[in-house]
């Protein structure tokens, strides 16, 4: 199994620009979690999807942060303006269900430099 | 709200010694609690969990934990520490919706040659 797969490793843009980060879960998990790693804030749950439906949204920052998951093994997560207050490190995870509570599987996550 | 706490933010130990990560929780009920490790440019890795059952819970790597109703700590623990366990520790509890973490801040774990 090739784990869960987040693209690009590494991103740098400029203020402004939009910013799309990609996450590939592991095949058969039905949860989806998108995770903001930062030295301030640690690591803080932004969205999670189960069954490719968002069941919670309550930690997207504000608007200029979305989420889609069209289907089971796509999700992406976009920033449209991105800042520089948005460096940081996101993480996708993904769980199955008959793991029960609390066992994520994470990605290696994708580094964002907003200049 | 469920929430846990890491009271240190770097734990330094000699290679060989027996090492431990802190952990307190606050949650209503009965606790699910949860220990992560993050190496360097990696993401996180789970380690160990306790639902119910025995207070020392084995995981992966020689982890262990133990749990302490009184003390509400779930600490983390290793007999001898390798200077491979060198990483960032973290605890976690569910949170609002049941399969969902809250994250301490991470406990910086340097193990000495």
């Amino acid at each position: 199994d090739a784990g869960v797969i987040q693209s690009p490793r590494h991103e740098v843009t400029e203020m402004g620009q939009e910013v799309t980060l990609r996450c590939k879960p592991i095949s058969g998990h039905d949860y989806l979690f998108w995770y903001r790693q930062t030295m301030m804030r640690g690591l803080e749950l932004l969205i999670y999807f189960n069954n490719n439906v968002p069941i919670d949204d309550s930690g997207m920052p504000e608007d200029r942060f979305s989420a889609k998951m069209p289907n089971a093994s796509f999700s992406t997560l976009k920033i449209q303006p991105s800042e520089p207050r948005d460096s940081a490190v996101y993480f996708c995870a993904s769980s199955p269900t008959r793991a029960g509570t609390g066992e994520q599987y994470f990605g290696p996550g994708t580094r964002l430099t907003v200049t | 709200a469920q929430s846990v706490a890491q009271p240190e933010d770097q734990v330094n130990v000699a290679e060989g010694n027996p090492l431990t990560v802190k952990c307190t929780y606050s949650v209503s009920g009965n606790p699910y609690l949860f220990w992560y490790v993050q190496y360097p440019n990696r993401g996180l890795q789970f380690l160990l969990k306790y639902i119910t059952g025995d207070n020392l819970v084995k995981g992966s790597y020689g982890f262990e934990a133990e749990f302490n109703k009184s003390q509400t700590s779930f600490h983390l623990k290793k007999p001898s520490a390798l200077v491979s366990d060198s990483a960032l520790y973290f605890c976690a509890v569910p949170g609002a919706g049941s399969y969902q973490l809250t994250f301490g801040k991470g406990t910086k774990l340097s193990v000495i040659p």
